[in-house]
């Protein structure tokens, strides 16, 4: 079956440093989507990816999408303590890619940031 | 209102008891999943309700038993469970329409089997 990789699963920052979590698909994905959730709470979604190539821009998050739509990045640009949590890349089990159904997680990415 | 409201937020339950979960949207999403989850672990799906009809159970244990009243509403009816059923148990909604694809998470509830 599908599988979606994550790494690395630990990363720890001094506040100011900047942090990059990347995300591996088994197969071609219609559309990736990244969440992240804190410390006690739950995900919430970030964005999605759907274009080869696409690269989409929050404040200080980057978020980039494969050319072949098999992998993903996340990079965070000095990092604040704000941005403590659990970063996780989810895609869409069924390669029909509906808009509903089974998302198949990555284990996820804890970043910890040192003030 | 871009909520999705997850009832009780904690729940210690016996094996022997019976309880229910209770989820709420109002954002018109018509599809509506329960999510189990351990620590530091990602979300497993468990179950999916598109137009209030089940559509996908992971192979979940009868102990677990999901009920779609309306468009709002989404229930986990939990019996008889073992301690390895403690977890966090999420509910989401997702539109179903194309090209919108990201998941509302509820806060979840935060269950303890003793």
């Amino acid at each position: 079956g599908q599988q979606v990789m994550q790494i690395p699963q630990y990363q720890h920052v001094q506040e100011g440093e900047d942090f990059t979590t990347y995300c591996n698909s088994s197969t071609t994905l219609s559309n990736i989507q990244w969440y992240k959730q804190r410390p006690g709470g739950h995900p919430v979604f970030l964005i999605q990816l759907v274009k080869s190539g696409e690269v989409k821009k929050q404040k200080r998050l980057t978020f980039q999408f494969g050319e072949a739509k098999k992998n993903s990045s996340l990079h965070i640009t000095a990092t604040q303590t704000t941005d403590v949590g659990t970063y996780f890349c989810a895609g869409p089990a069924n390669a029909g890619g509906t808009s509903y159904g089974k998302l198949t997680f990555g284990q996820g990415t804890i970043l910890t940031v040192h003030p | 209102d871009t909520e999705v409201t997850q009832t009780p937020k904690h729940l210690v339950m016996g094996m022997t008891n019976k309880k229910s979960l209770k989820c709420e949207q109002h954002m018109g999403h018509r599809a509506m999943y329960w999510y189990k989850q351990k620590a530091k672990k990602p979300p497993e799906l468990m179950f999916v309700y598109s137009y209030e009809k089940l559509s996908i159970n992971e192979s979940v244990p009868s102990r677990f038993s999901p009920e779609c009243p309306n468009s709002s509403l989404l229930n986990l009816h939990l019996h008889a469970l073992q301690p390895e059923d403690s977890a966090l148990y999420l509910c989401a909604s997702s539109q179903l329409t194309t090209g919108h694809y990201g998941y509302t998470f509820g806060s979840g509830t935060r269950l303890t089997v003793v």
